[in-house]
């Protein structure tokens, strides 16, 4: 079982519809990412939260809008996406960003279907 | 432009023999370097850090080498078995970056029994 738990585990929308992606960890970690990874791919980066402030956002669309409630959650908010959106969408963790030296601890993932 | 390339896609080897990975990047000047396993359908998992000082880091099984001059790490799993089986990913951060990671291509590994 991994310490980052994210819901739901697998979502099919369509291209008009609108629903989030949950992340939530206990672990006290107080930086959280958003990664997008496709098929035999490497996880790309899409956003970083830092003390539940938004930090890097790396040019991602706006049909994709993050949120950080508190300090264990993290949101994905997601609108009008499109097929090549279609990823397995992953959130992590780390006790900060200021340094390199600290692992990320990732969750399972939610696989996400456009139609 | 900013490359990070893991050999092959595919890696088989034999159960019992060292399997070895390589991470090998350019246009960046890391200050750390992780490995992480990934299984199918799952999140990535932390195994191994080194620092930018550092030649070599162990722990059990694993063994990671990080060479600024030739901008190289390899990874070593040795006495491999089934279970290694997996993808493997090395990711770079660099003194600007902080805990900003980028990942490598990535290698997937099979152990033959």
């Amino acid at each position: 079982d991994t310490e980052v738990t994210q819901t739901p585990k697998h979502l099919v929308m369509g291209m008009t519809n609108k629903k989030s992606l949950k992340c939530e960890q206990h672990m006290g970690h107080r930086a959280m990412y958003w990664y997008k990874q496709k098929a035999k791919k490497p996880p790309e980066l899409m956003f970083v939260y830092s003390y539940e402030k938004l930090s890097i956002n790396e040019s991602v669309p706006s049909r994709f809008s993050p949120e950080c409630p508190n300090s264990s959650l993290l949101n994905l908010h997601l609108h009008a996406l499109q097929p090549e959106d279609s990823a397995l969408y992953l959130c992590a963790s780390s006790q900060e960003i200021r340094t390199g030296s600290q692992p990320q601890h990732f969750g399972d993932g939610t696989r996400l279907s456009i139609l | 432009s900013q490359k990070i390339e893991q050999n092959s896609e595919a890696l088989n080897i034999q159960e019992g023999k060292t399997a070895t990975l390589t991470c090998n990047y350019t246009n960046y000047s890391p200050a750390y370097l992780q490995w992480y396993r990934q299984d199918p359908g799952r999140g990535p998992v932390f195994l191994l850090l080194i620092r930018e000082n550092e030649k070599e880091k162990r722990k059990e099984r694993l063994k990671v080498t990080f060479d600024t001059t030739l901008k190289q790490s390899l990874f070593h799993i040795t006495a491999s078995q089934p279970a290694d089986s997996a993808t493997y990913l090395c990711a770079l951060a660099t003194w600007n970056t902080g805990n900003q990671f980028y990942f490598g291509t990535g290698t997937s590994l099979t152990v033959i029994p």
